[in-house]
């Protein structure tokens, strides 16, 4: 596709249920990122890969969340046993160069509920 | 650690005024990257500005101009002629470069209004 694509877009589930959130890139896009934004702040980073390699999964608040991209292409961001406090827009980016500062791209985001 | 502040949370402006977004950022770091990002209503995140740090010259693209000033470390904002389009929140982010890693940090946003 031309731009960032994410699914689901809203996504409501109940608290303790898995989550799993979907971001397919730019074609070509090595680098894949994705951010947590609450409601009235930036986003903040959450984890990215070059390739299929993830490379900086600092920003990952707990265990319970984890990222994959295994053929280097769409990622899957999974929250286990979600909590109230995962409610937030799960935004993914994509940029064109693994080695130099590039303009990342971001998608529509999914906004996830947690009841 | 990179910081960025934008201390204006929200603006409104009649239609047609002039508006500047501050931008304010901090990082030890010699060369970075800075950026704007513009969230409509829709709520998408969209791209309007990258500028490196050795390059401070201002830019224009039709009402939209940007000012980087490296003595004060801030990176504003500013549309001429405001539009009702212009409504959004807009975020000022900083990245250093290397590395190989370019996670943004994002300031707060400003909530601009522009008013009919």
């Amino acid at each position: 596709g031309a731009g960032v694509s994410q699914s689901p877009r809203y996504k409501v589930t109940k608290r303790g249920q898995d989550v799993a959130l979907r971001c397919d890139p730019i074609s070509g896009h090595v680098s894949l990122y994705w951010y947590r934004q609450a409601l009235g702040q930036g986003p903040e980073f959450l984890t990215y890969f070059n390739y299929e390699a993830q490379q900086d999964k600092s920003g990952l608040p707990n265990d319970r969340f984890s990222a994959e991209r295994p053929e280097g292409s769409i990622s899957t961001l999974t929250i286990q046993r979600t909590e109230q406090r995962d409610s937030a827009m799960y935004r993914c980016a994509s940029s064109s160069r693994a080695s130099e500062t590039d303009t990342q791209y971001f998608g529509p985001g999914t906004r996830l509920t947690v009841l | 650690a990179q910081k960025v502040t934008q201390a204006q949370t929200e603006i409104s402006v009649v239609e047609k005024e002039d508006v500047t977004l501050d931008c304010v950022y901090e990082t030890r770091d010699t060369t970075y990257y800075l950026f704007w990002y513009k969230q409509p209503p829709s709520g998408e995140l969209v791209f309007l500005i990258r500028r490196n740090s050795f390059d401070e010259q201002n830019e224009i693209s039709g009402r939209y101009s940007w000012n980087f000033q490296k003595s004060t470390s801030s990176f504003n904002f500013t549309i001429t002629a405001s539009q009702v389009v212009d409504s959004a929140v807009y975020f000022c982010a900083l990245t250093v470069a290397g590395g190989g890693n370019e996670k943004l940090t994002f300031g707060t946003g400003t909530r601009l209004t522009i008013i009919p």
